[in-house]
């Protein structure tokens, strides 16, 4: 079956400008997850939904990060307002329910802030 | 508050070798669970094995054994008879389950030479 996908696969913005990253998980999967990636510091979790909840906000680095999560389906991380270390590799896991289910990972939207 | 440490970040092995990945935590959860995952150079983060902290039990998939101590706060994963496709970044992760985040490890770059 189809696994988790992300869009757009690369982006490349202004500092200043706004992008929203977009995750489609594994049908069927409640929960969904948001983390990223980059050279300093290794993989860092953002956000965790639970349906269209997200009892768990705690990675997000700062007020200019949200993420919305609809139909129990789809999920949209925003970036307001880039920043050069925005730039990083996001990544969007899904598993069947919340507890500790196996995370599987979409191909991650790469993001560049120039 | 929970670490996962992989003090190897390195490692290179000439084909057919057999090579062990180390991963050490610390949780103070009773409840816990351990994963592996490989990110090979495509990027995409592949799932390998899920243990939780009652099952101490080793396992074996093949090419791929774990061991997990409870004692040493350790999960190792040994590849045996190493091919080039083995080569990836491995990440050692672990979660306390009643929340799902995933803490990971800086991973270890593994590098098979034919």
């Amino acid at each position: 079956g189809a696994g988790v996908s992300q869009s757009p696969s690369n982006k490349v913005t202004e500092k200043g400008k706004d992008v929203e990253l977009r995750c489609d998980p594994i049908s069927g999967h409640t929960a969904l997850y948001w983390y990223r990636q980059s050279l300093g510091q290794g993989l860092e979790f953002l956000i965790y939904f639970q349906g269209n909840s997200a009892p768990d906000k705690s990675g997000l680095p700062s007020d200019r990060f949200s993420a919305e999560r609809t139909g129990g389906s789809v999920s949209t991380l925003t970036i307001q307002r880039t920043q050069q270390e925005d730039s990083a590799v996001y990544l969007c896991a899904s598993s069947l329910g919340g507890g500790a289910g196996e995370q599987y990972f979409g191909p991650g939207t790469r993001l560049t802030v120039t | 508050a929970q670490k996962v440490t992989q003090a190897q970040t390195e490692i290179s092995v000439v084909e057919k070798e057999d090579v062990t990945l180390d991963c050490v935590y610390e949780t103070r959860d009773t409840t816990y669970y351990l994963f592996w995952y490989k990110q090979p150079p495509s990027g995409e983060l592949v799932f390998l094995i899920r243990r939780n902290s009652f099952d101490e039990q080793n396992e074996i998939s093949g090419r791929y054994s774990w061991n997990f101590q409870k004692s040493t706060s350790s999960f190792n994963f040994t590849i045996t008879a190493s091919q080039v496709v083995d080569s990836a970044v491995y990440f050692c992760a672990l979660t306390p389950g009643a929340n799902s985040k995933l803490t990971f490890g800086k991973g270890i770059t593994l590098s098979v030479r034919p």
